[in-house]
């Protein structure tokens, strides 16, 4: 079946600090890989996706690479901001019309 | 475009009570789906629909209802409602059903049951 696993947090980190979320999945196909953000009180917005083995997904400075020997797709950003505070979800799609969340990731960055 | 829109933003039932969820959208997509959300269970799929007239079940469609008469309405029925749940409800689109597409999320109706 299709699964998406991510670390467990709450993570906290101080400003600058480099942030690494992990995400590993299982899946039935060539699924396609995504990364949502979730601010307080808000709905998910997409922050990165790839759509293929290799590729690598950046927007505002995360990055994500598609690892299929790995089954991974990691979330990294270099730098972190007290604006990044937010809970991520990794996600997949594969066959069907289904989407499949991991449990999020809370990120609270400290000034 | 206002994208995906949900009313109301909050919501408390009594147990046993019916309501409907209301979602829209203004992007003419074509897919459309409910999920709930839970502390530490992430997202987990209610219904779905493909296009107009067209719906089936997710993950967890006991207790809930939809329809689909238009491309850009999708409303989610309670049918009497249980305090399991009370939960945070989002509905999301996207413009085609291959497994590339994004989904764009509207901001949730927080339900409480009691």
């Amino acid at each position: 079946g299709n699964s998406v696993t991510q670390m467990e947090g709450p993570v906290t980190l101080s400003e600058e600090a480099f942030l690494t979320i992990n995400c590993t999945y299982t899946a039935t196909g060539y699924p396609s890989l995504f990364w949502y953000v979730q601010y307080p009180g808000e709905g998910l917005q997409l922050l990165l996706k790839a759509t293929k083995a290799d590729d690598k997904g950046s927007n505002k400075g995360f990055e994500a690479t598609y690892r299929k020997e790995t089954t991974s797709f990691h979330l990294e950003k270099g730098s972190v901001q007290v604006s990044d505070s937010a809970v991520y979800f990794c996600a997949l799609s594969a066959t069907g019309n289904q989407f499949y969340f991991g449990t999020g990731t809370s990120l609270t960055v400290i000034p | 475009n206002a994208g995906v829109t949900q009313t109301p933003k909050f919501q408390v039932l009594k147990t046993g009570q019916s309501m409907t969820l209301q979602c829209a959208q203004d992007m003419n997509h074509e897919y459309m789906s409910w999920y709930r959300q839970d502390p530490g269970m992430g997202l987990r799929l209610i219904h779905y629909s493909v296009g107009a007239g067209i719906t089936d079940q997710g993950e967890v469609p006991n207790g809930y209802n939809v329809s689909r008469s238009t491309t850009e309405d999708f409303p989610l029925r309670l049918l009497s409602a249980a305090p399991s749940q009370t939960s945070v409800y989002f509905c999301a689109s996207s413009p085609g059903t291959g497994w590339s597409y994004e989904q764009y999320f509207g901001p949730g109706t927080r339900l409480t049951v009691t």
